[in-house]
C-alpha cells in the first residue's frame, strides 16, 4: 500500500523564516499530488496540487511545491512565512491502485511573530 | 456559498450503542468520502461513493457503514462503537475521483467520543 512520509512533525519558526516542508511516498504519486491545509478551528483546504506539466507549483498565499518524480517527492515550500501560516500541513498522494490519495500524518507548523 | 456541512460537529455515544453521523452537500459533487482521523495521525480513507456506487476499503471494519440516499447526503452509521472508535469523522467531496477536478473538499469534521 502506499505510503506517505511528512518527516518534520512539528516546525517552530519565526516570522519572515524560508519554510520547506518534506514529503515523500513510496511508489506511483505521477499524477494528483497534493498538499492540504488546516488553519486553527477550521476544516481542510487544498493549498496545492500538481496535475501533469511544470514540476514546480504554485499555491494560494505564496506557497510552492515541487514535484521529483525520481526521488518520490513533493516537498511544499515558502520563502518567507507569516504568522498567519500557523496551520497544520498535509501531504496526499494517490495509491498506485487507486486515485484517491493518501494522506501523511501532517506537519504542524508554528509561526512566532 | 457552497459548501460541506457535517452534524453533529460532536457526538458522544456509549460503547456499543449505534451512532449515526452526517454529511450534506451543496457543491452537487459525484463523490464524496468518509475519512477517520486519530490524533497526530494521517486521516485514513473509510469509503467512498462516486454517485450511487459504494466503494469500501478493505480494511475498513464491518461495524461501519454509509448510505448514500441522494447527492447531497452521506451517512456514516456505527453499528457498535468501541472505544477505539473514538476519533474524527471527516466527509469530504469531490468532483470527479480522478483528473483535474479530484480535490477534495473538506467539511469541519465530527469529533466522537466513546464512553
Amino acid at each position: 500500500a502506499q505510503s506517505v512520509s511528512q518527516h518534520n512533525h512539528h516546525v517552530i519558526l519565526s516570522e519572515a523564516a524560508s519554510l520547506e516542508l518534506g514529503c515523500n511516498y513510496s511508489y506511483g504519486g505521477t499524477v494528483n499530488l497534493f498538499w492540504y491545509v488546516q488553519y486553527p478551528g477550521q476544516h481542510l483546504q487544498l493549498l496545492l496540487k500538481y496535475f501533469s506539466g511544470d514540476p514546480l507549483v504554485k499555491g494560494i498565499k505564496g506557497f510552492e511545491a515541487e514535484f521529483i518524480k525520481s526521488k518520490f517527492s513533493f516537498n511544499l515550500r515558502k520563502p518567507s512565512v507569516q504568522w498567519s501560516d500557523t496551520a497544520e500541513y498535509f501531504c496526499a498522494v494517490p495509491s498506485g491502485g487507486s486515485y484517491i490519495p493518501t494522506f501523511g500524518r501532517g506537519t504542524s507548523l508554528i509561526v512566532h511573530p | 456559498d457552497a459548501m460541506v456541512i457535517q452534524n453533529p460537529r460532536y457526538q458522544v455515544t456509549q460503547f456499543g450503542k449505534p451512532v449515526t453521523l452526517s454529511c450534506s452537500q451543496t457543491l452537487n459533487h459525484n463523490v464524496m468520502y468518509w475519512y477517520q482521523q486519530k490524533s497526530s495521525q494521517a486521516p485514513k480513507l473509510l469509503f467512498h461513493y462516486y454517485d450511487k456506487d459504494f466503494n469500501n476499503e478493505a480494511d475498513t471494519p464491518d461495524n461501519f457503514q454509509s448510505r448514500r440516499p441522494n447527492t447531497s447526503f452521506c451517512f456514516l452509521d456505527i453499528r457498535s462503537p468501541g472505544l477505539g472508535d473514538a476519533a474524527m469523522y471527516l466527509c469530504a467531496t469531490s468532483l470527479r475521483v480522478f483528473g483535474r477536478n479530484n480535490e477534495q473538499f473538506f467539511g469541519p469534521g465530527t469529533r466522537l467520543t466513546v464512553l
